[in-house]
This record gives structure tokens, C-alpha cells and sequence, in this order.
């Protein structure tokens, strides 16, 4: 399977600042890009969907402008939380899939919380 | 009704069991079943992959699919300590079937004694 990054893997903000979460696919070209938010003893919700060169497709109930989404290649898509909120502190992570076949492989994670 | 439905669990059971997991679902579509396991702080990790009806065997893991009940299941024989994690069932249509979007179940929190 494919080999995913994220980065950083944790990170700690104040209030109002903007974090941005690179996802980095190291062996795998990835033309789809998902990212998921977890809440606690939670499953995975899907936030957006993002292909190579295009914009994201956001799920229902997740602000665009909130939630920065780049997929400028092959193997790197970045996510940006702008002004963050302590709501926002949550698990954040990304998936890759390629042009052929439907399985996705997930990135570590990263941790964000927001004071 | 959801469209997929796992139970939470949590299961725990000794170390050398026989594990069976399960998840059933409603959207006919469904063709491509995954199973994932996620330690805590993790991310997922895929553990098996099935595409439509039938058996898929890799070590100690056995999933299967039947789309006529709508229900996948995946065994783990010999469980050992470090099976322990959360088990995620996942399924989507596929890109040629109109959604390349995974649906999850809650998760199995799984917990082997030793």
C-alpha cells in the first residue's frame, strides 16, 4: 500500500491564529486526496475530497473558507484551519487514492489543539 | 437507518480467541468493503480489501462479504495483545458507481487479554 505523511504531527495555537496540515504521499500517485476530521471515540467524518489540480468538494456543514484545501501535485495536498477556533481542536486526517482502484490509505494524524 | 451499522463493542475476549466482527449496511451500491484497524492516536491502517461477494484470506485475517444479506464480517483467529485496537469497516460505490467516498461504521473497540 501506500506510504502517507502528515505534518505536523501535533500542534498546540492560540485563538485566532491559522494552522496549516501538510499530507504528503511518499510512494503513491495520488490523483484523490481525502481529509477527515475525529472527534473522540469517534468514527471518521469525511471533510472534502480534493483532486490533483482542482478544488475541493466539501461535504455538507463544513465551511470552505474555513478549511483551506490545496492539492497542487501528485503527493502533496495541504489543509488550512484559519482562524482557529478551541471547537476546531480535533484529529485531522488525510487519505490517498490513486487513479485505479477504490482503496484508500490513511495518513498518522495530527493533532490540533486550539487554546 | 444508517447506512452502515457496526457495533461499538467494546469486545473483549482472551488471548488465542477467535475474534468475528461485523457490520451490515442498506445501499445496494456498496461493491468495495474494506476493513481498517486504528490504534489509539493513530491513523487507520487497511488490513483487508474486498471487492464484491466471497472470502479473502491474509494470515490470521479473514473478511467476507455477502451482498445478498448486506453483511461483511472479518475473523481473526489466534488474537493476540497486540490486536488490540480499534476495527473500522468501511465500503463505498466506487468512482464507476457513483461515489468514491467511504462510508464508516462506528468501530469495534477490540481489546485482547493476555
Amino acid at each position: 500500500g501506500a506510504v502517507v505523511s502528515q505534518h505536523p504531527s501535533r500542534v498546540i495555537c492560540k485563538s485566532g491564529t491559522s494552522v496549516k496540515i501538510e499530507c504528503r504521499s511518499l510512494d503513491f500517485q495520488a490523483t484523490t486526496m481525502f481529509w477527515y476530521r475525529q472527534f473522540p471515540k469517534q468514527s471518521l467524518m469525511l471533510m472534502a475530497t480534493s483532486n490533483e489540480g482542482s478544488k475541493a468538494t466539501y461535504e455538507q456543514g463544513v465551511e470552505k473558507d474555513k478549511f483551506l484545501i490545496n492539492h497542487a501535485s501528485l503527493t502533496l495536498s495541504t489543509l488550512t484551519v484559519t482562524s482557529a477556533h478551541p471547537e476546531d481542536s480535533s484529529f485531522y486526517i488525510c487519505s490517498v487514492k490513486g487513479s485505479l482502484g477504490e482503496t484508500q490509505y490513511f495518513g498518522p494524524g495530527t493533532r490540533l489543539l486550539v487554546l | 437507518q444508517k447506512e452502515v451499522e457496526q457495533d461499538p463493542g467494546p469486545l473483549s475476549v482472551p488471548e488465542g480467541a477467535i475474534v468475528s466482527l461485523n457490520c451490515t449496511y442498506s445501499n445496494s451500491a456498496f461493491q468495495y468493503f474494506m476493513w481498517y484497524r486504528q490504534y489509539s492516536r493513530k491513523g487507520p491502517e487497511l488490513l483487508m480489501y474486498t471487492y464484491s461477494s466471497g472470502n479473502k484470506e491474509d494470515g490470521r485475517f479473514t473478511a467476507q462479504v455477502d451482498k445478498s444479506s448486506k453483511y461483511i464480517s472479518l475473523f481473526i483467529r489466534d488474537s493476540q495483545p497486540s490486536d488490540s485496537a480499534t476495527y473500522l469497516c468501511a465500503m463505498s460505490a466506487g468512482s464507476q458507481g457513483g461515489s468514491e467516498k467511504l462510508v464508516f461504521g462506528k468501530g469495534t473497540k477490540l481489546t485482547v487479554n493476555p
